[in-house]
């Protein structure tokens, strides 16, 4: 299967920080979404991008699938960024998640 | 999403006991997905349903089963629990075509004694 490796594992910020985290997958895929786990344990979606650049807010992605890799830039951070930020890749719909980087935003 | 429920929220149960986790939604997508949640690891696929008449297994389908009671219903079972499955687990669906964004529940905290 596909392997998706995310870097850092864990980040610690100040608050009004920016950060990039990355996402490297080892094979081709048809889509990538980015998701923040937060600290109550809900999944929120962040992004669907399997390709190119989006932006929302003081968060954008991009994925160059070429190259299999996606990376997600917060901007500004805040004390609500903190949580779980997973990567999660597919191909024909069967999605494989990477483990996530765990984002603690000190104030 | 409210558009994905999960059902129920938090059980305990003990050793050797048999335990549904039920998820239905009102998005209208054929596909849906049982994932289980460990610390550190992700989430990690268990059983997943392109529609009513299709049940695939995933990367750890040991120890589960499901059923696809009908489009919007999907139900995960254990039948009979042991410890190493306790854990966070999510219920997910997806479009069928084009754009495959995925859409979570809100997730079941299971622990078994």
């Amino acid at each position: 299967g596909i392997q998706v490796e995310q870097s850092p594992p864990d980040l610690i910020l100040q608050e009004g920080a920016n950060s990039t985290l990355r996402c490297n997958f080892s094979d081709s895929v048809n889509n990538l979404q980015w998701f923040h786990q937060n600290p109550w344990g809900q999944l929120i979606n962040l992004f669907y991008i399997p390709s190119g650049t989006k932006q929302n807010g003081r968060l954008s992605a991009t994925t160059v699938a070429t190259e299999r890799y996606s990376l997600l830039y917060i901007s500004s951070s805040q004390t609500t960024d903190s949580g779980v930020y997973f990567c999660a890749v597919a191909r024909s719909y069967i999605p494989t998640f990477g483990r996530g980087t765990s984002l603690i935003v000190h104030p | 999403d409210a558009d994905v429920t999960q059902t129920p929220r938090n059980r305990i149960t003990k050793t050797g006991k048999r335990i549904m986790l039920e998820c239905s939604q009102t998005k209208g997508h054929d596909r849906m997905y049982w994932y289980r949640q460990d610390p550190g690891l992700g989430l990690r696929l268990i059983y997943y349903s392109f529609d009513v008449k299709d049940i695939n297994k995933g990367e750890i389908s040991d120890g589960y089963s499901v059923s696809r009671q009908a489009q919007a219903k999907f139900s995960l079972s254990l039948e009979s629990a042991i410890p190493n499955q306790t854990a966070l687990y999510f219920c997910a669906t997806r479009e069928g075509t084009g754009k495959a964004t995925q859409y979570f529940g809100p997730g079941t905290r299971l622990t078994v004694l």
